[in-house]
């Protein structure tokens, strides 16, 4: 397995407050990448970073910010919570070469109420 | 928008063989990815093949690339029980600073005896 960790597992929030995951990696890849997970939808992309501090928005990044100070951690940030972000969130890293596989993280299953 | 479609739902008797059709939009698509999806888990990478082969064998699974229909398959040789999950298929988008993946709605593989 690729070395992903996500935290926390699970999470219930209450609509309006912030909240923040993270993605933590050890395999020093470049690219790290959000995306969530709801029935029907497949996986979206939220946001992606290409390097510290290099980040760039996906399909359905409004309500959502990321940063990435570290190469190995990429951090997302829901400012204000709504009940439409609940949803399962992956993380996923590439090294960005060849194929570009990405591997995934765990997941982390937020419920907003 | 690019559109990646795959049905929803497949149900076959153990032993027999599997196929998971996937069709995507992008005639720029460089590579195709089937990824496998176990209850509550994240996404684990099966196979992929490049846009430049009509085919690809790994063990059990073959991948059927049509270019011009723009549909790809998943064949799963001797289907066990184990192989009961979500099957998504991808395809590659290079933008310039990072590949995007598109992902498909994922196809529900139930596995009976």
């Amino acid at each position: 397995d690729a070395g992903i960790t996500q935290s926390p597992r699970h999470k219930v929030t209450e609509t309006g407050t912030p909240v923040t995951l993270r993605c933590h990696q050890t395999e020093n890849h470049r690219y790290m990448y959000w995306y969530r997970q709801d029935p029907g939808h497949g996986l979206r992309l939220i946001h992606y970073s290409y390097g510290v501090k290099d980040t760039d928005k996906g399909e359905v990044s409004d309500g959502y910010s990321v940063s990435r100070s570290k190469t190995e951690d990429f951090l997302l940030t829901l400012e204000s919570a709504t009940s439409s972000q609940t949803s399962v969130y992956f993380c996923a890293i590439t090294g960005g070469s060849g194929a570009d596989t990405q591997y995934f993280g765990p997941g982390t299953r937020l419920t907003v109420l | 928008g690019e559109d990646v479609e795959q049905s929803l739902f497949l149900s076959v008797r153990e032993g027999d063989s599997s196929v998971i059709n996937c069709t995507y939009t992008d005639s720029s698509s460089t590579y195709l990815y089937w990824y496998k999806q176990e209850p509550g888990a994240g996404l684990q990478l099966l196979t992929y093949i490049f846009s430049n082969m009509d085919m690809k064998q790994d063990q059990r699974l073959t991948v059927l690339l049509n270019k011009k229909d723009k549909h790809l398959s998943l064949r799963i040789a001797d289907t066990q029980t184990g192989d009961s999950a979500i099957y998504f298929c991808a395809e590659k988008l290079d933008t310039g600073t990072a590949s995007k993946l598109t992902f498909g709605t994922g196809t529900r593989l139930q596995v009976t005896l």
